[in-house]
């Protein structure tokens, strides 16, 4: 059980472009999703906090307006990479907190995002 | 300023071979902490969770050890595997609640060789 998957697992696109990567709670209802980035060599760095139904939290440093965060229902949450740059390139992690647990968090399998 | 440090930051070993990792910290107030096996080019999968109360937690070839006094853990590998090579990483929760900080480790990245 607490599967968490990410759509897609891998995205090459242009420069200017738009991207979205779909995070999906399969089997439980997560009341916050949370999205990160890593860079190679590095670990997670927390994006953003979502909770179903209300606006994201952003963290200091991240444009909101770059990356768009929509936590449309207890099962599903979208992060568009609005306008990418290859400086965007990264591996792009989401996580799920199941409804009801303050301390856990299960992980999404990331998504390899790669603007040429 | 809530921060958590591991070491070492590589680590290379002869498969059947044990190993420690470490982790210090300094999270306040301290809720629980974590440790996560990540596969490349694949998200954390949790490996322990450990309170403030708890001292030793073992999953299967896996144990790790607190102590809140000097904030310090360890994740000890017994008899390693090929498929232990990974990134492993600690994660420390801050906060009343866990719904405070998160603080993410900077990882060990752990070979393990024939």
């Amino acid at each position: 059980g607490a599967v968490v998957s990410q759509h897609p697992s891998r995205v090459i696109c242009k420069s200017g472009t738009s991207v979205k990567i779909e995070c999906r709670s399969l089997d439980f209802q997560a009341t916050t999703m949370f999205w990160y980035r890593q860079f190679p060599k590095q670990s997670l760095m927390l994006m953003a906090t979502s909770n179903e139904g209300s606006k994201a939290t952003y963290e200091q440093g991240v444009e909101k307006d770059k990356f768009l965060i929509n936590h449309a229902s207890l099962t599903l949450s979208t992060l568009t990479v609005t306008s990418a740059h290859p400086e965007d390139s990264s591996f792009y992690i989401c996580s799920a907190r199941p409804r009801g647990h303050t301390d856990t968090q299960y992980f999404g399998p990331g998504t390899r995002l790669t603007v040429l | 300023k809530n921060q958590v440090e591991q070491s070492p930051q590589s680590l290379i070993i002869l498969e059947g071979k044990n190993c420690t990792l470490q982790c210090n910290y300094t999270v306040s107030p301290f809720s629980n902490l974590r440790w996560y096996k990540q596969d490349t080019g694949r998200g954390p999968v949790s490996l322990t969770i450990m309170t403030f109360s708890e001292n030793t937690k073992s999953n299967g070839r896996y144990t790790a050890t607190l102590d809140a006094d000097t904030k310090q853990s360890s994740l000890h590998i017994t008899a390693s595997q090929l498929s232990d090579s990974a990134s492993y990483i600690c994660v420390v929760s801050a906060g009343k609640t866990s719904y405070d900080k998160v603080i993410f480790g900077p990882g060990t990245s752990l070979s393990v060789i024939p």
